[in-house]
């Protein structure tokens, strides 16, 4: 069974780099697309975008000049960075197998933004 | 790239069928059988009920099933039972290698 976990800080200040890594277990990150989708408190989900193994990214077109992902094969670990977040930010953070649709997906993991 | 429209609420009593909707445009919805439904239950991670429109994956109950007509997805629930109660979310495929969700759908089963 294909496991997913989120780890990386609660809490971010405004200005500052989002930074989340997605851990998978169970199966190999190679040879599948892996996504980010964030969900604000009380609100609904929001695609942030995929990397292939490979490294290759496609991005949400409203975050994608702050959004950078990238891949460890070694350590079956795919990660996300934002930039310059602000508190419209503040979001459970999931990351999910797949693209077209999520198979897997982890708990989540909430970040505020704030100072 | 807009949200995809959904009724923020849907009820039935045990045992009715329930549909949900699932709006786009004839840029997303529309043109690709590329809509999935997820179940999500309170702090709990969603989870994939149906994918490529109609499809449902291993293990879902098939009192789920899925559909389309132009630029609305639907979600049908037969059979409703206490534990369908969730917030239910659709996504569509919109071009570009880019996908949205819906604004999302409360389950209420009376």
């Amino acid at each position: 069974q294909v496991q997913l976990q989120e780890s990386g800080p609660g809490l971010v200040k405004p200005s500052e780099t989002l930074s989340l890594t997605c851990t998978v277990s169970g199966g190999s990150i190679i040879g599948h697309y892996w996504s980010w989708i964030r969900q604000p408190p009380g609100k609904g989900l929001e695609w942030i975008g995929y990397i292939y193994y490979t490294g290759s990214t496609t991005y949400n077109p409203s975050l994608k000049s702050r959004v950078t992902m990238s891949v460890d094969t070694s350590k079956n670990q795919f990660s996300l960075k934002l930039t310059s977040v602000t508190p419209a930010d503040s979001a459970v953070y999931s990351c999910a197998r797949g693209y077209d649709y999520f198979d897997y997906w982890g708990q989540g993991t909430l970040v505020t933004v704030s100072s | 790239q807009s949200a995809l429209t959904q009724p923020a609420s849907v009820s039935g009593s045990p045992g009715q069928s329930i549909t949900i909707s699932c709006t786009g445009t004839s840029s997303d919805v529309g043109s690709y059988n590329l809509v999935s439904w997820y179940q999500q239950h309170p702090g709990k991670a969603p989870k994939l009920m149906i994918y490529e429109v109609n499809k449902r994956p291993s293990g879902v109950s098939n009192r789920f099933s899925g559909s389309k007509s132009g630029n609305t997805a639907s979600l049908t629930i037969s059979g409703l039972q206490a534990e369908d109660e969730a917030d239910y979310y659709c996504c569509s495929y919109a071009g570009s290698s880019t996908y949205v969700f819906g604004t999302g759908t409360k389950v209420t089963v009376l």
